[in-house]
């Protein structure tokens, strides 16, 4: 139980284009969700926060501009790269917890996106 | 929870042996942690948990070891295996959830 999707798993854009990944839960409903990237050899940077049915809580430092996110059920956030540039090419980690932000976190398998 | 960008430090272990890896909480108030394998590639992967109320939980091959005084987690791993291989972060849940930076785990052949 309790498994996290993402899709896709890797894409590869152009620079000024627009890239939305998709974060499920697939066996149980998720109030919260998570959007993380990570840096190679480096841990998970939390980039923001989404309850469903409420805009999402960015950490400081987050474009919430460049990084919209949509959690419109409890089983479905997007997180959409707008204007995708180079530095913005990294590992995309979401996660799902059923309960409130303090409960146990799943993590999908992650998206390499990859800007030209 | 925010997590700090670090180049993460290394375990490196023989097949067969015993792993330890250690990690530091910051909150005192934090009354469950969590323990995580993230292999190459991969999203995180739940493998253990701990309440506040324990000091000790196994799980198949792994323990975890919680000591509320110093704010020191560990995760054993017996007769580690070449597919332990992997990073591992350990997660403690207080406010909010806090990663620590990250153990990469080495398991030499």
């Amino acid at each position: 139980g309790a498994v996290v999707s993402q899709h896709p798993s890797w894409v590869i854009c152009k620079s000024g284009t627009s890239v939305k990944i998709e974060c499920r839960s697939l066996d149980f409903q998720a109030t919260t969700m998570f959007w993380y990237r990570q840096f190679p050899k480096q841990s998970l940077m939390l980039m923001a926060t989404s309850n469903e049915g409420s805009k999402a809580t960015y950490e400081q430092g987050v474009e919430k501009d460049k990084f919209l996110i949509n959690h419109a059920s409890l089983t479905l956030s997007t997180l959409t790269v707008t204007s995708a540039h180079p530095e913005d090419s990294s590992f995309y980690i979401c996660s799902a917890s059923q309960r409130s932000g303090t409960d146990t976190q799943y993590f999908g398998p992650g998206t390499r996106l990859t800007v030209l | 929870g925010e997590s700090v960008g670090l180049h993460l430090p290394t375990l490196s272990v023989q097949e067969g042996d015993n792993s330890i890896i250690n990690c530091a909480y910051s909150n005192s108030a934090s009354d469950y942690f969590i323990w995580y394998k993230q292999e190459s590639g991969k999203g995180p992967q739940f493998i253990i948990d701990i309440r506040s109320n324990m000091d000790k939980r196994q799980g198949q091959r792994v323990t975890v070891l919680l000591n509320k005084t110093v704010k020191h987690l560990s995760l054993q791993i017996a007769a580690t295996q070449p597919g332990d291989s992997a990073v591992y972060f350990c997660a403690e849940n207080g406010n909010d959830m806090r990663f620590g930076a990250g153990t990469r785990l080495t398991v030499k052949p």
